[in-house]
């Protein structure tokens, strides 16, 4: 079984500082862990995948993620926000190996302050 | 290559009626999963669905909601004699067939399900 916990439903930032979303999960075998960001009254656009290989992975929009297996983490980074950030962002995680369903946080709200 | 299609985008019910929200997959892609997004909420997981087959259902309420990916056509995901607490964005996605998708589902706009 798989969860995921992303603690801070609400975030704010200023443009240009750095973001940083928290995301921890919990698998019972090798994961596979998902960035997702939701804008308004849309569907969900992959940011970036941890599968194999490479723990840091860089995905789109200048963001990245590093998988930390000691500490079941895979915080979401970007060096310096911009406006068009401003988003809900969804952590999920699978099971490896598998084609199988998604289990995702309760998601983070983004905001971007001048 | 056409993303996700679902339709409609935003359905209005009325309590007792039935909806149907319908899902055509990416061309080439066999998998097919549904979630409900609550307001506030994140995503849950309803049915995982291939070709004629549901593969896993455990997200699913026993009662009145059902899901089916007929050979041809649009995978439809049923709600009858809705009620408001059905009220949510269904989202659909999709996956190519095989492990070494690496399980990356493309998401569909989602149908935004109101009940009066």
């Amino acid at each position: 079984a798989q969860s995921v916990t992303q603690l801070g439903s609400h975030v704010s930032v200023s443009e240009g500082a750095l973001v940083l979303l928290r995301c921890n999960y919990s698998s019972s075998v090798p994961p596979y862990l998902f960035w997702y960001v939701q804008y308004p009254n849309q569907g969900l656009q992959l940011l970036l995948k941890y599968t194999t290989g490479a723990t840091l992975v860089k995905g789109i929009n200048g963001f990245e993620a590093e998988f930390k297996k000691s500490e079941t983490s895979f915080h979401l980074t970007k060096p310096s926000a911009h406006m068009s950030d401003a988003a809900e962002y969804f952590c999920a995680v699978s099971a490896s190996g598998t084609a199988s369903k998604l289990t995702f946080g309760t998601g983070t709200r983004l905001q971007v302050t001048l | 290559n056409a993303g996700v299609m679902q339709n409609p985008r935003h359905l209005v019910r009325r309590r007792g009626q039935e909806a149907r929200l319908r899902c055509s997959p990416m061309k080439g892609h066999s998998h097919v999963y549904w979630y409900r997004q609550l307001p506030e909420e994140g995503l849950k997981f309803m049915v995982y669905l291939q070709k004629e087959n549901i593969i896993d259902e455990s997200g699913m309420p026993k009662e009145r909601f059902s899901a089916e990916f007929p050979k041809e056509g649009p995978s439809i995901l049923r709600i009858q004699q809705v009620v408001r607490g059905d009220s949510a964005a269904y989202f659909c996605a999709s996956s190519p067939r095989g492990a070494d998708s690496y399980n990356e589902q493309f998401f569909g706009p989602g149908t935004r399900l109101t009940v009066l």
